[in-house]
């Protein structure tokens, strides 16, 4: 049973433009949520996160919000550039971690 | 410079033979844990220890032991390798439990055949 999703294997945006990520849960136990970025033969690194209590987490160009009441997560990145080519994990706490599947961004020049 | 380390980071081995790979951190944490990531199947987590002599199991454990003597330590073995356990393989870990955020290791890319 996967209870956290990132549906989108992939995505693929222009850089300069906006990259959103987003993320399922079906837990509503989750009381933390965190998002990773994955270079390849590198381990996750990680680079936002919510707590439960609040809808919208600023950090720079990435934005994370918070849908409680849809269960669901979405990362914003603006502007994107090239070096946030990478593979971005959600993540969700209750306990323990639980990651999603991942999606590869590409940014393309 | 405060890293977690493992090793191997690639290692290719045939089924049945006895393997350990090695985790070890300089932060002083007490959570430490083991996953493997799958292509569709993210990050699941293997095993994980609270603190020194206190392991247990996590999502995936069936043919997997580990041992936590020391602090820093967290080597993760396979008995007896199958080809299923051909996977990439990411130690972490974290102040204590609910310390949401995870350090994790470079990976180590094990192949089984």
């Amino acid at each position: 049973d996967q209870q956290v999703k990132q549906n989108s294997p992939s995505l693929s945006v222009q850089e300069g433009r906006i990259s959103i990520l987003n993320c399922d849960y079906t837990n509503s136990m989750f009381d933390y949520f965190l998002w990773y970025k994955k270079y390849p033969a590198e381990g996750p690194t990680f680079l936002i996160s919510i707590s439960s209590i609040k809808d919208k987490n600023e950090d720079g160009r990435f934005t994370v919000f918070l849908n409680k009441s849809a269960k669901h997560l979405s990362l914003h990145i603006v502007p994107s550039q090239p070096g946030d080519s990478a593979v971005y994990f959600c993540a969700a706490s209750y306990q323990k971690l639980v990651f999603g599947q991942g999606t590869r961004l590409t940014i393309n020049p | 410079e405060a890293q977690v380390t493992q090793n191997p980071r690639y290692l290719i081995t045939v089924t049945g033979k006895k393997l350990t790979v090695t985790c070890s951190q300089n932060m002083n944490h007490e959570y430490m844990s083991w996953y493997r990531q799958d292509p569709g199947l993210g990050l699941r987590q293997i095993y994980y220890s609270m603190n020194v002599e206190v392991t247990d199991k996590g999502d995936v454990p069936e043919g997997y032991k580990v041992s936590r003597k020391e602090k820093r330590n967290f080597p993760l073995i396979l008995e007896s390798p199958s080809p299923n356990q051909t996977s990439l393989y990411f130690c972490a870990s974290s102040l204590f439990r609910g310390s949401y955020e995870q350090y994790f290791g470079p990976g180590t890319r094990l192949t089984v055949t």
